[in-house]
């Protein structure tokens, strides 16, 4: 049973447009979710994350959307750059549990 | 200051085998999880260490996977009997103290491949 999902395994985006990536999670008890990015052959490195108590979270080009009633999230990339090229996953945690539950990724692509 | 790393970075061995992978955690971190990545899906937990002891081992997949952090800090991670199924890239992360909010830190992996 896939917990977050991860529906467009992969995206591309011309540069300097904005890029959106989509995550959907089953579990109501989650309330706090986060976006990685992955390089080949190094590991996950954090990139934004957002509480359930919000409903968005901006970090310079990186914002975080979240819409509870429809445990929906999304990451927007504005504008995109080549080096956003990775494959980006969404996680997710609920209260009292450290571990993270991680969708299968989306992999970007930006088209100089 | 360093990163979490991971030793060795690539692991061959037959089925059968007994292997052990190791995490060195960034230095003052007492929260310490690994996580399996097969080809085509995301991380999946396995275990999650808070100083010596295993919080929460629910990960694990049967009892030839094992995993100790004797001194709160190393953690090895050992794979009994392996199996094909076993191959995947296993990734260490570390945090802080493991609180709700910290970000978790990951590791390189060790890609294993089980012949």
């Amino acid at each position: 049973d896939q917990q977050v999902k991860q529906n467009s395994p992969s995206l591309s985006v011309q540069e300097g447009r904005i890029s959106i990536l989509n995550c959907d999670y089953t579990n109501s008890m989650f309330d706090y979710f986060l976006w990685y990015k992955k390089y080949p052959a190094e590991g996950p490195t954090f990139l934004i994350s957002i509480s359930s108590i919000k409903d968005k979270n901006e970090d310079g080009r990186f914002t975080v959307f979240l819409n509870k009633s429809a445990k929906h999230l999304s990451l927007h990339i504005v504008p995109s750059q080549p080096g956003d090229s990775a494959v980006y996953f969404c996680a997710a945690r609920d209260f009292g549990n450290e571990k993270l539950t991680f969708g299968t990724g989306t992999r970007l692509t930006i088209i100089p | 200051g360093a990163g979490v790393s991971q030793t060795p970075s690539n692991k061959v061995t037959e089925k059968g085998k007994y292997v052990e992978l190791r995490c060195d955690p960034i230095s003052g971190h007492t929260a310490l999880y690994w996580y399996r990545q097969s080809l085509g899906q995301g991380p999946e937990f396995l275990i999650y260490f808070q100083g010596t002891g295993a919080a929460d081992d629910s990960g694990l997949p049967n009892d030839r996977f094992f995993a100790v952090r004797p001194e709160g800090s190393v953690s090895t991670l050992k794979i009994q009997r392996t199996e094909r199924g076993d191959s995947a890239v296993y990734l260490c992360a570390s945090s802080l103290t493991g609180g709700m909010g910290e970000t978790q830190y990951f590791g390189p992996g060790t890609r294993l491949l089980v012949l």
